[in-house]
């Protein structure tokens, strides 16, 4: 298996709902990540997991809530969005260690976000 | 700080035609450059990744070229087809386990049938 895979594709909510969106991996990386990307714009990264724990944090509002319940999946949590939120939402996973400079990054197909 | 730069934004071709996507970078302490394709609303696919130490990768129709010391990037796309349309981004690793990846803004390709 070589594939990031992100659930939901498609997600509307409401500015007071709770959703979550899933990630999950079984290539054995241990590196997992968010990034947010709005239209016409480069991929901005949100947080970092290596080995389960948060490593990163580029200072994201606590709306958004990350968690990494194992090696394999990756969630975040979302809660009282604003409708700038709305973007496409991707995961990528990477070997945690130095050989991730020789392997790179795995994508997702994203979450596309519309906070309404 | 490190700043990567993609030119052109965008770029429109005849099909059948080679051309090179450039990404520029401000810092040549980097540990590798990884190419991608995005197509629209969707996510990032891996194209070709080099190493710092490279030179070069090859991948069928793909060729992607490193100069460190003057901060550059091509990728060479030889007989372009309708089907390569999509935004090409670049991204640049500063730190081992991608924990400092910076992408570029990326070339919209439009391959003209």
């Amino acid at each position: 298996d070589t594939e990031v895979t992100q659930t939901p594709k498609h997600l509307v909510m409401g500015m007071t709902n709770k959703k979550s969106l899933k990630c999950e991996q079984h290539m054995g990386h241990r590196a997992m990540y968010w990034y947010k990307q709005k239209a016409k714009k480069p991929p901005e990264l949100m947080f970092v997991y290596s080995y389960e724990k948060l490593s990163i944090n580029e200072s994201v509002p606590s709306r958004f809530s990350p968690e990494c319940p194992n090696s394999s999946l990756l969630n975040l949590h979302l809660h009282a969005l604003q409708p700038e939120d709305s973007a496409l939402y991707l995961c990528a996973s990477s070997w945690a260690s130095r050989d991730s400079a020789t392997y790179g990054y795995t994508f997702g197909s994203g979450t596309r976000l519309t906070v309404v | 700080k490190q700043e990567v730069t993609q030119i052109p934004a965008a770029l429109s071709v005849p099909e059948g035609e080679n051309l090179v996507l450039n990404c520029s970078f401000t810092d040549s302490a980097i540990y590798n450059l990884q190419w991608f394709r995005q197509d629209p609303g969707k996510g990032l696919t891996s194209l070709l990744l080099i190493q710092s130490s490279q030179r070069e990768q090859t991948s069928g129709r793909l060729n992607a070229s490193l100069d460190k010391s003057s901060g550059r990037s091509t990728l060479y796309i030889a007989a372009s087809q309708p089907g390569d349309s999509a935004t090409y981004l670049c991204a640049v690793t500063t730190q081992p386990g991608g924990f400092k990846t910076i992408f570029g803004a990326g070339t919209r390709l439009f391959v003209k049938a």
